[in-house]
């Protein structure tokens, strides 16, 4: 089952915020990851993150990898309507076993 | 990024029939393939393993004879839905395992409409 709580579950702004979600677990993970997930279509990687407190950001995406290993955030700047969708932060486990979060569903108002 | 190949993007099909889909890695092989189902307005679920040259391994509570996964090649698997039944209509989202950037990357997914 999912061991990665995600929150907030949804967020609605108006076009031009700012944005942020995080991703938290109870147990430590090598590499955390971020999706986005469009209606009717897989998810599709935004963000990969390596190394323990590091930032890495990709156009108006940036995500911090926790210290500590179990926690990662990710901002969005100057929101814009094509950023509607889920987001999904993921840890591998074991190598081959994906753990991820329930889903932030981002919603922007022009 | 690498590319995932999903097919077909969608199926209706009657119930009692089955269906195959296939995922294929475009530009990497892939030793480790997964199937995940994805209900509307839900996460995704992790349904099966796919390892090539050896059998899947599944998630607690999937039928393994319902859901046949071949792993033929570092580059194909497949999903076979068997005896489908409405409730088995649903989005299969297959991805598979980079192993040189410890990441996944997802094909674009199979909507499946069991009439």
């Amino acid at each position: 089952g999912q061991q990665l709580n995600q929150s907030p579950q949804s967020m609605f702004i108006q076009e031009g915020e700012d944005v942020s979600m995080n991703c938290t677990s109870s147990s430590i993970f090598n590499t955390w990851l971020w999706y986005k997930q469009d209606p009717g279509e897989g998810p599709v990687l935004l963000i990969a993150l390596y190394k323990a407190g590091e930032l890495t950001s990709n156009g108006r995406l940036t995500a911090q990898f926790g210290i500590t290993r179990k926690d990662s955030f990710l901002n969005i700047s100057a929101s814009i309507p094509s950023d509607v969708g889920i987001y999904f932060c993921a840890g591998p486990k074991n190598n081959n076993d994906m753990r991820f979060g329930a889903g932030t569903r981002l919603t922007v108002k022009p | 990024g690498a590319v995932v190949s999903q097919h077909p993007s969608w199926v209706i099909c009657k119930s009692g029939t089955s269906v195959k889909i296939e995922c294929r890695s475009l530009d990497f092989q892939a030793t480790t393939m997964f199937w995940y189902r994805q209900f509307p307005k839900q996460s995704l679920m992790l349904m099966a393993t796919s390892n090539e040259g050896s059998k899947a391994t599944y998630e607690q509570g999937v039928e393994k004879d319902k859901f046949l996964i071949n792993h033929a090649s570092l580059t194909l698997s497949t999903l076979t839905v068997t005896s489908a039944h409405p409730e088995d209509s649903s989005f299969y989202i297959c991805s598979a395992r980079d192993p040189f950037e410890d990441t996944q990357y997802f094909g674009p997914g199979t909507r499946l409409t069991v009439l």
